[in-house]
């Protein structure tokens, strides 16, 4: 079956705008994570969705950072006035349980 | 929080030749997911194996949990098997808390 998908595959913006990053879960999945790979900082959690949970924002570097999961499946990361360190992939998985994950294919965010 | 640390960080092979990749991490898990990145950034599930051994062709894994680690046996190494790879374990919320990688690089 379809695997997660994330929109867009790569996305290029200016210092100060906005950015809405996408993510569509496996079918099913009630598990919802965002991730951040950066160059030099690894691979850090940012948000965590499961159900109707309030959702675990505990890995939001900062107030610019927020996320919202519509009807238990689609999710969007947004972030306000975007900054250079905010240049990273960021990668969106899901999962049936709080088991085995499944990633997507990232969005590839460059802040100029 | 828990720490994960893997190592080699990175390894160079020749085509055909075997390797290791170590994961430890600093307190008991329930489970624990090996990963492979490929050239072009995707994260494939390996393996997820809290405890034992499993097989998949080429590759096979090892946790032993009472020890805090796992072990990532490559076999036959081929050029395809280039990339990063990770090992993750759940921080609380299921959360999964990465080590920082190892960078294989198989030469033909």
């Amino acid at each position: 079956g379809a695997g997660v998908s994330q929109s867009p595959s790569n996305k290029v913006t200016e210092k100060g705008k906005d950015v809405e990053l996408r993510c569509d879960p496996i079918s099913g999945h009630t598990a919802l994570y965002w991730y951040r790979q950066s160059l030099g900082q690894g691979l850090e959690f940012l948000i965590y969705f499961q159900g109707n949970s309030a959702p675990d924002k505990s890995g939001l570097p900062s107030d610019r950072f927020s996320a919202e999961r519509t009807g238990g499946s689609v999710s969007t990361l947004t972030i306000q006035r975007t900054q250079q360190e905010d240049s990273a992939v960021y990668l969106c998985a899901s999962s049936p349980t709080r088991d085995t994950q499944y990633f997507g294919p990232g969005t590839r965010l460059t802040v100029l | 929080g828990i720490q994960v640390e893997q190592s080699p960080p990175d390894l160079i092979l020749q085509e055909g030749a075997n390797s290791t990749l170590r994961c430890n991490f600093s307190d008991s898990v329930n489970n624990l997911q090996w990963f492979h990145q490929n050239p072009w950034g995707q994260l494939i599930n390996l393996f997820y194996i809290p405890s034992g051994t499993k097989q998949n062709g080429r590759l096979s894994a090892t946790t032993v949990a009472t020890e805090r680690y796992s072990l990532l046996y490559i076999s036959s190494s081929q050029t395809t098997d280039s990339g990063v790879y990770f090992c993750a374990v759940p921080g609380n919320t299921g959360k999964l808390i990465f080590g920082q990688g190892t960078t294989l690089q198989v030469k033909p």
